[in-house]
Formats: structure tokens, sequence, C-alpha cells
């Protein structure tokens, strides 16, 4: 059974705090992880796709990176636009292939 | 503008009626899902399709039924044999099974 955890479950910074969100996950044999942004009431919004351990991506204040058990979404001198959930998912190499999504993390930013 | 309509964004159903809540997408996608969402849990998968005139179950499809007649059409009937139907649900949909899946803004069930 393909796991997705992420942590903490809230996070609250101030206004330019750096930060990190965790996601670690089990699965037999890793295709994909996603990363998106949730806003209260509505859909997530896709920000990465990673593939391999080792791989790095960037958009803005965030950067998603992933090894072999886990990925971290580093979030540079937040500001209060960039509150949000933030969900993790994962995608199996083979067989059942679903998306597997994590609980999320809340964040906010403290003006 | 691409993207994909769910509608409405909020609905109310009286205890054993069904209701189809609507999900159009106009980016030509193969893939088409429906996800619930409730509170402290992921996002579970309902149903799937990755063609036309074909669809599949997924984790927790008891009390749902769907149809794709249309690529850009995937209507999602809640039954009243569904047991807790209150919820968020999600449409999304992705050019392939395995991309990236983009989501619409969602439709808040009521049951009254």
């Amino acid at each position: 059974e393909d796991q997705v955890t992420q942590s903490p479950e809230a996070l609250r910074l101030q206004e330019g705090e750096s930060s990190s969100l965790n996601c670690s996950y089990t699965v037999s044999g890793l295709r994909g992880l996603f990363w998106y942004r949730q806003d209260p009431g509505k859909g997530p919004e896709f920000l990465f796709t990673l593939y391999s351990a080792g791989e790095e991506k960037e958009k803005e204040r965030l950067k998603a990176t992933l090894t072999k058990k886990e990925s971290f979404l580093h979030i540079t001198a937040p500001k209060p636009e960039d509150s949000a959930t933030y969900l993790c998912a994962v995608l199996r190499n083979f067989g059942n292939e679903k998306l597997t999504f994590g609980t999320g993390t809340r964040l906010t930013i403290i003006p | 503008d691409g993207g994909i309509t769910q509608s409405p964004k909020y609905l109310f159903r009286k205890e054993g009626q069904n209701v189809t809540l609507s999900c159009e997408q106009n980016l030509n996608h193969d893939a088409m899902y429906w996800y619930r969402q409730d509170p402290g849990q992921g996002l579970r998968l309902i149903y799937y399709s990755q063609i036309v005139n074909d669809f599949q179950k997924g984790d927790i499809a008891e009390g749902y039924s769907v149809s794709r007649e249309k690529k850009e059409s995937f209507p999602l009937t809640v039954t009243s044999a569904q047991k807790n139907p209150t919820a968020f649900y999600l449409c999304a949909s992705s050019q392939n099974r395995g991309d990236e899946a983009f989501f619409g803004q969602g439709t808040r069930l009521t049951v009254v």
C-alpha cells in the first residue's frame, strides 16, 4: 500500500522566515512525486513534478527536492500570499497507477 | 482560457436523492478523474477515465457513477447509495495517466 506522510500538519512563519515542508513516502517504484498548492475552498494548483532522487525544481520562492524516501518543499523569504495548504502526492510506476495524496501542510505567513 | 470547469460550486441534496456534478475541460486532455476531499484526509480517487467510453473504479467508487461520452466531459452522479456524501468534490484532467493533473475549482456537496 502506497503511503504519503506530510509534516508538519500546520506551520506558522513570520514574513521572510524561511523553512521547509516534508513529504515522506513509501511506494513500490516511484514514477513521480507531485507538489500542489491549495487555497481554501479551491482546487489544488500544480507546482512541481519530481521524477528521480537528486532532482530539484524551483519556482519563485519555492524549491522542491527529492530523495529516495522523502521530498522537501523549501520556502525562502515567504510572503503572506504564500499562505496555503501544500499537498504532496506520489504515483507508482507499475500496476494500479493512481495518485496517492498526503493530508497536506497548512502554511500561514504572518505579515 | 483553457481549464477545467466544475459546476455548481455549491450543491445541496436531500437524503435519498441522486445528484449529478458537472466537469468540463477544454485542455484536450485524454485522462479525467474525480476525487473526494474530506477534512484531515488526503484526496481519494473515486473514478477515472483514460479515453472516451471507458472508465475505471478508484478506491471509493461505491455509491457513485460516471460516464464519459465526450472527451471534454466527465460527469459524476452521487447516488442515494452513497452513505456519507457530504464532501468537497474535485475533478481533474491530465494529458496522459501519469502526467501532472490539473484540477477544477471543486463542488461542495452538502446533504440536508
